[in-house]
């Protein structure tokens, strides 16, 4: 069974700081990884995906890596603002289709002013 | 225009009641899921349709009845719902395996659902 863990649970950081969230996932057999933001009681917003055949995608501020063979992704966030406080979750997807998406339980970011 | 609208915001109901939740997209997205997420955890998948057909029912009780009347609404009724059943429903859609593009889904803000 698809085990996917986020550390930290939580971070607090001053503004402009860059960070790094981390994720971790037992089956490498995954079809992509996605990288979600949810604001409290909102719906997910999908920030990046990577195919399993990737190395990493980039969007603005925001950077993520996947290493399928180690079952690892990180999140980069450059120059972190008090607009980025939020949970990201990172799922990943299984199934010919990849519609299986397995989550974790997500890191909780405030940037604080 | 990525957007995934669920109908009603929040819903309150009785443990005899039945109410529906809707969810509906217009990018022409040919998979459409269905999510219930308790507070402070992540989403855990309920339903996947597939070109309007189901594909995935992740042992959900039959008190959960989906339906996808056509490619681009997707609705759940509830009936004889328990109270630890309140959650957050959320909908998304995505291409779909077919597409020959990335599976991205797209989430609703989703319907904060109480029973009582």
């Amino acid at each position: 069974k698809q085990e996917v863990t986020q550390i930290p649970a939580a971070l607090s950081v001053p503004e402009g700081e860059n960070l790094v969230l981390n994720c971790s996932f037992t089956d490498s057999a995954i079809y992509n990884l996605q990288w979600f933001r949810q604001d409290p009681g909102k719906g997910l917003t999908s920030l990046l995906l990577i195919q399993s055949s990737q190395r990493e995608q980039t969007s603005g501020r925001l950077n993520a890596s996947l290493d399928k063979s180690s079952g690892r992704s990180t999140l980069y966030i450059a120059a972190s603002q008090p607009g980025d406080s939020a949970t990201y979750l990172c799922a990943v997807s299984r199934g010919a289709s990849g519609s299986r998406l397995t989550f974790g339980e997500g890191t909780q970011l405030t940037v604080n002013p | 225009d990525t957007e995934v609208t669920q109908t009603p915001k929040h819903l309150v109901m009785g443990m005899t009641n039945k109410k529906s939740l809707k969810c509906e997209q217009h990018m022409g997205h040919r998979a459409m899921y269905w999510y219930k997420q308790k507070a402070k955890k992540p989403p855990e998948l309920m339903f996947v349709y597939s070109y309007e057909k189901l594909s995935i029912n992740e042992s959900v009780p039959s008190r959960f009845s989906p339906e996808c009347p056509n490619s681009s609404l997707l609705n759940l009724h509830l009936h004889a719902l328990q109270p630890e059943d309140s959650a957050l429903y959320l909908c998304a859609s995505s291409h779909g395996y077919y597409s020959g593009v990335k599976n991205i889904q797209y989430f609703g803000a989703g319907t904060r659902l109480s029973v009582l």
